[in-house]
């Protein structure tokens, strides 16, 4: 069957370290990975995406990986900030149908 | 700019009614989508609306409709109310033919609760 699996705890890091949050897809061949930011009762904020031939792309304190082999995305935030609490959705994108597979969210907390 | 709207905010049906979600585009987006994040669940896709006409659909039963207008908002309609259908519905919007580095915008989402 067809699954994307983050982070099954929650994660709770100290202000200034990396924190890598997991991104694990079986049966699905995305053409796309997508990483979004969620507070509470607000809608995901799109963060970055990373393409099937790409390994690696960077955005300020931010950084993904995808190896389609493993079929796993990690995405790093350096730094961190307590501001950086939230929780972050991965999302799987197959190019066609403009449907998005999404992860069910890893909860960071970032403490001071 | 604005950014995608929806309305209401929170919304209160019993069980067997019928709910109507809005939803306003970022101006010059045509396709929007529509998806449920129930509570401990990933978000769920239900349903894609591009220049006016349905694209694609998740796996929801048919009571879970909607369309989309001239103007590009949208409405998802969903008749006979079940308890497991409380959850936050999430609109989108995207550029039909946008480079997908910029994403989807999503609004900040309609709570739907069915008691």
């Amino acid at each position: 069957s067809q699954k994307i699996e983050q982070n099954s705890e929650a994660l709770n890091i100290q202000e200034g370290k990396t924190a890598t949050l997991t991104c694990n897809y079986t049966n699905y061949s995305p053409a796309y990975l997508q990483w979004y930011r969620q507070d509470p009762g607000r809608g995901p904020v799109f963060l970055l995406l990373i393409r099937e031939n790409e390994k690696e792309k960077r955005k300020e304190r931010l950084k993904v990986t995808f190896d389609t082999t493993l079929k796993q995305s990690l995405f790093h935030i350096t730094a961190s900030q307590p501001a950086d609490s939230a929780t972050y959705l991965c999302a799987l994108d197959m190019r066609t149908g403009n449907q998005f597979y999404f992860g069910t969210g890893t909860s960071l907390t970032v403490i001071p | 700019e604005a950014g995608v709207t929806q309305s209401p905010t929170h919304l209160i049906k019993t069980r067997g009614q019928q709910a109507t979600l809005r939803c306003s585009p970022i101006s010059g987006h045509t396709s929007v989508y529509w998806y449920q994040q129930a509570l401990g669940l990933g978000l769920q896709f239900l349903l894609w609306y591009d220049e006016g006409e349905e694209r694609n659909r998740g796996n929801f039963p048919p009571r879970f409709s909607g369309r989309q207008f001239p103007n590009y908002s949208s409405e998802l309609n969903v008749n006979a109310l079940e308890l497991e259908d409380s959850a936050l519905y999430l609109c989108a919007s995207s550029l039909r033919t946008g480079d997908r580095a910029y994403g989807y915008t999503f609004g900040s989402g309609t709570r739907l609760t069915v008691v």
